[in-house]
């Protein structure tokens, strides 16, 4: 099974704020990042927290981190129908060459107008 | 400037061909990666190579061959494929520091008949 848990899916109305949920197991990880796909696309990178912060947040974005219950979470403000996609949480882990990814499952957000 | 490019954007093949995918990108980058993603999964790591050598081989089939040209360049040699190869395979980069964050590039969605 995977490490890193996520929700499968998500519905909101535009406007609404959308709060996407993640576990990990890792303590040790340094870094936990959140990225977005749309349909057909890669993966873009959204924004990162490190293991000694509690929150952060960028624009519409706020990442909130419980380091003791290994808890993460996204939350977008002001949803618009361009938020929908599946947003993946990913943890880091150091091996050999550098932070290797760990990745939830993703959640699909489905925004409705 | 965050991009890596990848070509081609498609590509369909039969189980006797031998296609490669390519993968560049221009931050500087000293780590490189390869990823499979099935539909409706997360991405699954393949290959690592940081400072232009293999760093990280997730005991991947040989009728995948990877290689790094040059710092900029890494490409993905396909031989021999089977249909259940039929993936998006995405490439990504990291600048190898502490701070390790990877950046994806659009990915080349393969189809093997």
């Amino acid at each position: 099974g995977e490490d890193v848990e996520q929700s499968l899916f998500l519905s909101v109305r535009e406007g609404d704020s959308s709060v996407i949920n993640c576990t990990y197991t890792d303590s040790s990880s340094t870094y936990l990042y959140w990225y977005k796909q749309e349909p057909g696309a890669g993966l873009q990178l959204l924004t990162y927290i490190f293991s000694n912060m509690d929150m952060k947040q960028d624009q519409r974005l706020t990442v909130l981190l419980n380091k003791k219950d290994k808890h993460l979470s996204l939350r977008i403000a002001d949803t618009q129908t361009g938020d929908s996609a599946i947003y993946f949480c990913a943890e880091a882990r150091w091996r050999n060459a550098g932070n290797m990814l760990t990745f939830g499952g993703g959640t699909r957000l489905m925004v409705k107008p | 400037d965050t991009e890596v490019t990848q070509t081609p954007k498609h590509l369909v093949m039969g189980m006797t061909n031998k296609k490669s995918l390519k993968c560049e990108q221009h931050m500087g980058h000293r780590a490189m990666y390869w990823y499979k993603q099935k539909a409706k999964k997360p991405p699954e790591l393949m290959f690592v190579y940081s400072y232009e050598k293999l760093s990280i081989n997730e005991s991947v089939p040989s009728r995948f061959s990877p290689e790094c040209p040059n710092s900029s360049l890494l490409n993905l040699h396909l031989h021999a494929l089977q249909p259940e190869d039929s993936a998006l395979y995405l490439c990504a980069s990291s600048s190898g520091g502490a701070a390790d964050t990877q950046y994806f590039g659009p990915g080349t969605r393969l189809t093997v008949l």
